[in-house]
């Protein structure tokens, strides 16, 4: 059981810089989600791919902000010109057309100095 | 989606029940109540889901009230290791839509020895 890896699990990055995460959703699992997290909070809603498509995005996911998903396996995350307030742990999820459960990754905590 | 009301925080004896409340008056006929977890640093767990009648698996039992507007979580017999924050999320369930997930503040549930 590999579960859903999310790479990786902690970055630290210069206000300004570019910051790409990397998602390894459940094997055969078409449908995949990003979230965000600040502390104390419930995650938020980013983005969602079924397959390779970008079927939905949140208005948090500001332009700086894009996902992608080639060939419907794995996804990134891009965040351009960070910021500290972009500080939060990014989570992913991926779950199978016809079930209730999503499952989650273990995150990618970024602080944004 | 509807909304829900959860208790800030609970805490519960190890080995005894954690019941944990969750309102959801404005909840829709086809919307269903799931219910996650998420231990400290780590991503968020399903535990459970329900539409109209009670469930059961080897985490929890989910009690729906007749007039589906309240539920309740029951842990059996919680563990330290059940120490967590609890959300509760009513939506539909879609083959058609994203079905992503609306996570409020949730219920930090302690377990203590």
């Amino acid at each position: 059981d590999t579960g859903v890896s999310q790479n990786p699990r902690h970055k630290i990055t210069k206000r300004g810089q570019n910051v790409t995460f990397r998602c390894d959703p459940i094997s055969e699992h078409n449908r995949l989600y990003w979230y965000r997290q600040t502390l104390g909070q419930g995650p938020e809603f980013l983005t969602y791919f079924q397959n390779e498509a970008q079927l939905e995005k949140s208005r948090l996911l500001s332009d700086r902000f894009s996902a992608e998903r080639p060939k419907g396996s794995f996804s990134t995350l891009e965040i351009q010109r960070t910021e500290q307030g972009d500080s939060a742990m990014y989570l992913c999820a991926s779950r199978p057309l016809s079930t209730h459960e999503a499952f989650f990754g273990q995150g990618t905590r970024l602080t944004v100095v | 989606d509807a909304k829900t009301t959860q208790p800030t925080s609970m805490d519960c004896a190890e080995g005894r029940a954690a019941n944990l409340p969750c309102n959801h008056s404005t909840i829709s006929g086809n919307e269903y109540v799931y219910w996650y977890r998420q231990i400290h640093s780590q991503g968020p767990q399903y535990i459970i889901h329900g539409l109209k009648n009670n469930e059961t698996n080897e985490m929890a039992s989910l009690i729906i009230t007749e007039d589906r507007k309240s539920s309740t979580l029951i842990l059996p017999h919680a563990t330290l290791r059940d120490t967590a924050v609890y959300y509760c999320i009513v939506r539909v369930a879609s083959n058609n839509a994203g079905n992503m997930l609306t996570f409020g503040g949730g219920t930090r549930l302690m377990v203590k020895p």
